[in-house]
């Protein structure tokens, strides 16, 4: 059961230009969303964050968007560039189990000059 | 501050052996969490282990073991090892269950 989905495999954006990211999730018991870039050959890294009692959390050209309702988030980057170019996983922590995440299948996002 | 460390970072084994990977977490982090990632089934939970305890565990068989030493790095173990385990594990640390968990690079195993 896949608690975290996301849907695009990959995503490609012109330089400059808005991507849009996004995850959903079936759990209503998660109350707390990352994102990670991920490198080939390399860990994730942490991005972003949100809370359920928040609906936007903004850091430079990263936003997350939380709409609870329809159990959706969504990461905007603005303005994209190549060096964006990464897959990127949303992830959950598993309710009362902190340390353990779950996490979506990731979207490959190729930012193109 | 230094960052997460694993090693080693690459891995050739056999079928049949067993392999140890180490981690050693951000100065100050108390709470080390392992993933496999693998093509087909992503970034899957192993275990986590804080203040040498185990405190939660994915769905591993019992070939995948882990430890945790008081200065809170750790280790994990795959005994019996099969074609299947090839993957690139991950160690994750974090100050405690503040959700935000900062990745290693990874062991990349290979089992032939």
């Amino acid at each position: 059961d896949q608690q975290v989905k996301q849907n695009s495999p990959s995503l490609s954006v012109q330089e400059g230009r808005i991507s849009i990211l996004n995850c959903d999730y079936t759990n209503s018991m998660f109350d707390y969303f990352l994102w990670y870039k991920k490198y080939p050959a390399e860990g994730p890294t942490f991005l972003i964050s949100i809370s359920s009692i928040k609906d936007k959390n903004e850091d430079g050209r990263f936003t997350v968007f939380l709409n609870k309702s329809a159990k959706h988030l969504s990461l905007h980057i603005v303005p994209s560039q190549p060096g964006d170019s990464a897959v990127y996983f949303c992830a959950a922590p598993f309710y009362n189990q902190g340390g353990k995440l779950i996490f979506g299948q990731g979207t490959e996002l190729s930012v193109k000059p | 501050k230094a960052g997460v460390t694993q090693t080693p970072r690459y891995l050739i084994k056999t079928r049949g052996q067993q392999v140890t990977l180490s981690c050693s977490p951000i100065s100050g982090h108390r709470s080390v969490s392992w993933y496999q990632q693998t093509p087909g089934q992503g970034l899957q939970f192993l275990f986590e282990y804080f203040s040498e305890t185990q405190r939660n565990k994915g769905n591993f068989p019992g070939r995948f073991s882990g430890r945790q030493f008081s200065n809170s790095r750790s280790e994990m173990n795959v005994s019996t090892l099969e074609l299947g385990d090839s993957a690139l594990y991950l160690c994750a640390s974090s100050i405690d269950r503040n959700y935000e968990q900062y990745f290693g690079p990874g062991t990349r195993l290979t089992v032939t």
